[in-house]
């Protein structure tokens, strides 16, 4: 069974712009989670989406985004990037609604200049 | 605020002896604890987990042990093999939300 993929794996963005990441689950796997991981502050939980719905929100601002298409296919979205929103994304999908048992992909390294 | 602290981020042993790594949490309505290990390059990975009703699961060479009273969990690894090496990260959930919070991870390195 082929594992969670994440593309683009590296990106290189300015300040101001925005920039798109994507994530395949699992074949069967109905939930998405999305994290960021930054040097000193482990991995933050951004959101969840279940059946195109998203259904956990983290404390992060607006400008990030997300949803989840109808094969379970997830984007997540950041408009208006600062130097701070450089970090690895991770995404992990799981079978059901809130599971404990998360399957990450390898992650989007993005890094706004 | 970090509610699961890994106040270590870096640890150094010897391949065949014992790593011990440590987190401590704050919020005492965590029910259920994980630990994941990371490699470069590469998603973290679950390893193993631990209930709060319990204070000691094993899975091989991976034990964790939890405290309550001391809101701090421990995992051991015995005995430590260079491919050991990675990057790991406590977690926990509480009920009520399902969240995973992760602490900031540490470094293991596994002298050969």
């Amino acid at each position: 069974k082929a594992g969670v993929t994440q593309t683009p794996r590296y990106l290189i963005k300015t300040r101001g712009q925005q920039v798109t990441l994507s994530c395949s689950p699992i074949s069967g796997h109905r939930s998405v989670s999305w994290y960021q991981q930054t040097p000193g502050q482990g991995l933050q939980f951004l959101f969840e989406y279940f059946s195109e719905t998203q259904r956990n929100k983290g404390n992060f601002p607006g400008r990030f985004s997300g949803r989840q298409f109808s094969n379970s296919r997830s984007e997540m979205n950041v408009s208006t990037l600062e130097l701070g929103d450089s970090a690895l994304y991770l995404c992990a999908s799981s079978l059901a609604l809130s599971s404990y048992e998360q399957y990450f992909g390898p992650g989007t390294r993005l890094t706004v200049t | 605020d970090q509610q699961v602290k890994q106040n270590s981020p870096s640890l150094s042993v010897q391949e065949g002896r014992i790593s011990i790594l440590n987190c401590d949490y704050t919020n005492s309505m965590f029910d259920y604890f994980l630990w994941y290990k990371k490699y470069p390059a590469e998603g973290p990975t679950f390893l193993i987990s631990i209930s709060s009703i319990k204070d000691k699961n094993e899975d091989g060479r991976f034990t964790v042990f939890l405290n309550k009273s001391a809101k701090h969990l421990s995992l051991h690894i015995v005995p430590s093999q260079p491919g050991d090496s990675a990057v790991y990260f406590c977690a926990a959930v509480f009920g009520a939300t399902n969240k995973l919070i992760f602490g900031t991870g540490t470094l293991l390195a596994v002298q050969p």
